[in-house]
């Protein structure tokens, strides 16, 4: 019961470098989510996705990137890593049911730390 | 647009003591509602659901919540409050798209 796993678990990393944060489910889950936990905010959205090749942008999606061609896989890419990317990120995943809101909760893997110098 | 409020950001309770976290929802509809606790270093962790029906929700670790509508809240409890409880509690509303918005989170300190 691999469940929802998130690497690296922490990442240093210096401005204006990719990085990209690897997120992976073992349910075949159909939605994936990012967010971002800062204090003070509490989890914003970045981007989420509702089955592979279908993405949209959450709350903060400026300067990222995602990609899921795979149901099971949803990497986040910082395509030029600043500052006030510093964060601590997590995924998510949660099944598709009907109706636009299921209300199924969420399942979070446990967090990338990542520090940009 | 759904919004949650956690008026308070830091809490602390004496072990063995009563405990609520305060939450308040905008929405327009009936909302989805859930609490979410995280332990440090780790991934958030669910605690109870309301979709629908009673109103005053159970959940794991001898949490409970109550939807009041006319208040637009949903408050967690817990009777007696143990060391391990020490953790951030996030409350949040369910949104279109499968989509949560968090409540800005309330750290809770046990005291001995």
């Amino acid at each position: 019961d691999a469940g929802i796993t998130q690497s690296p678990r922490y990442k240093i990393t210096e401005t204006g470098r990719q990085v990209t944060l690897m997120c992976h489910q073992t349910w075949s889950h159909s939605y994936m989510f990012w967010y971002r936990q800062d204090l003070g905010h509490g989890l914003r959205l970045i981007y989420y996705s509702a089955a592979a090749d279908i993405t949209d942008k959450g709350e903060v999606p400026d300067g990222y990137v995602v990609s899921r061609s795979k149901t099971e896989n949803f990497p986040l890419t910082l395509e030029s890593a600043t500052r006030s990317q510093t964060s601590v990120y997590f995924c998510a995943s949660t099944p598709r049911e009907q109706g636009a809101f299921s209300g199924q909760p969420q399942h979070f893997g446990d967090g990338t730390r990542l520090s940009i110098l | 647009a759904q919004s949650v409020t956690q008026p308070d950001i830091h809490i602390t309770v004496s072990e063995g003591a009563s405990l609520e976290l305060r939450c308040n929802y905008s929405y327009g509809a009936t909302p989805y509602l859930f609490w979410y606790v995280q332990s440090p270093g780790q991934g958030l962790q669910l605690l109870l659901k309301y979709f629908s029906g009673d109103t005053l929700v159970q959940g794991i670790k001898g949490f409970e919540a109550e939807f009041k509508r006319s208040q637009s809240s949903f408050n967690l409890r817990k009777p007696s409050v143990h060391w391990s409880d020490a953790a951030e509690y996030f409350c949040a509303v369910g949104a279109s798209g499968n989509k949560l918005v968090f409540g800005a989170g309330t750290i809770l300190r046990v005291k001995s």
